[in-house]
């Protein structure tokens, strides 16, 4: 199956600082990712969808100016949390689908990334 | 409108036991997908089953068989002789202009 990676795994950072977090199609190309936010015990919620060399769509609420989003390649998107605060503390996860994936609109899934902000 | 429910959100199971979670969904689309997808304490989402709304036949794969009901839309997961490494959160999802994602279903297996 289609594999998708994200890096860092893990970060801390201290408030007032800005994370980035890197989400790779490995082995297929990306038209479209996705970024969830996860809080523990709870559901995916979609934060924005990026298109290859386009601007992000974001979802309501999701505050466009602190997590930047740029999806510069077909294999590369970025979200970058600006300013981090306590409550931006999350479990980030992004997924990817491609054109040859347009059958079942599935999404590949990367392994996340949690984000503490102290 | 909430597209994805999962109306169980913990469930228990003996080992080596059968367990159902249960989706219902609600579309308008006469095309659309089911997944269910697992994930354990480390986060990351595995898929495991998918079902489209045009397949004739139930999917299966493996130890999870997807019971699909059309008409009732439901898209219950069937999870045969549960293992330990079962133990999880599982999720049912739909595709349409976004993936709309249930609540989730918390899975322990009991030894």
């Amino acid at each position: 199956g289609a594999v998708v990676s994200q890096h860092p795994s893990w970060v801390i950072c201290k408030s007032g600082t800005s994370v980035k977090i890197e989400c790779r199609s490995l082995d297929f190309q990306a038209t479209t990712m996705f970024w969830y936010r996860q809080f523990p015990k709870k559901s995916l919620m979609l934060m924005a969808t990026s298109n290859e060399g386009s601007k992000a769509t974001y979802e309501q609420g999701v505050e466009k100016d602190k997590f930047l989003i740029n999806h510069a390649s077909l294999t590369l998107s970025t979200l970058t949390v600006t300013s981090a605060h306590p409550e931006d503390s999350s479990f980030y996860i992004c997924s990817a689908s491609g054109p040859g994936l347009a059958l079942r609109h599935e999404q590949f899934f990367g392994p996340g990334t949690r984000l503490t902000v102290l | 409108a909430q597209k994805i429910t999962q109306t169980q959100p913990g469930m228990f199971v003996q080992e080596k036991e059968a367990v159902t979670l249960d989706c219902t969904y609600d579309t308008s689309d006469p095309s659309y997908g089911l997944f269910w997808y697992k994930q354990p304490s480390s986060g990351e989402m595995i898929f495991l089953i998918y079902q489209g709304s045009y397949d004739q036949q139930n999917a299966t794969e493996g130890r999870y068989s997807l019971n699909f009901q059309k008409a009732r839309k439901s898209a219950n997961l069937v999870i045969s002789a549960s293992q330990l490494g079962d133990s999880a959160m599982y999720f049912c999802a739909m595709t349409g202009n976004q993936f709309y994602f249930g609540t989730g279903t918390s899975l322990t297996v009991i030894p």
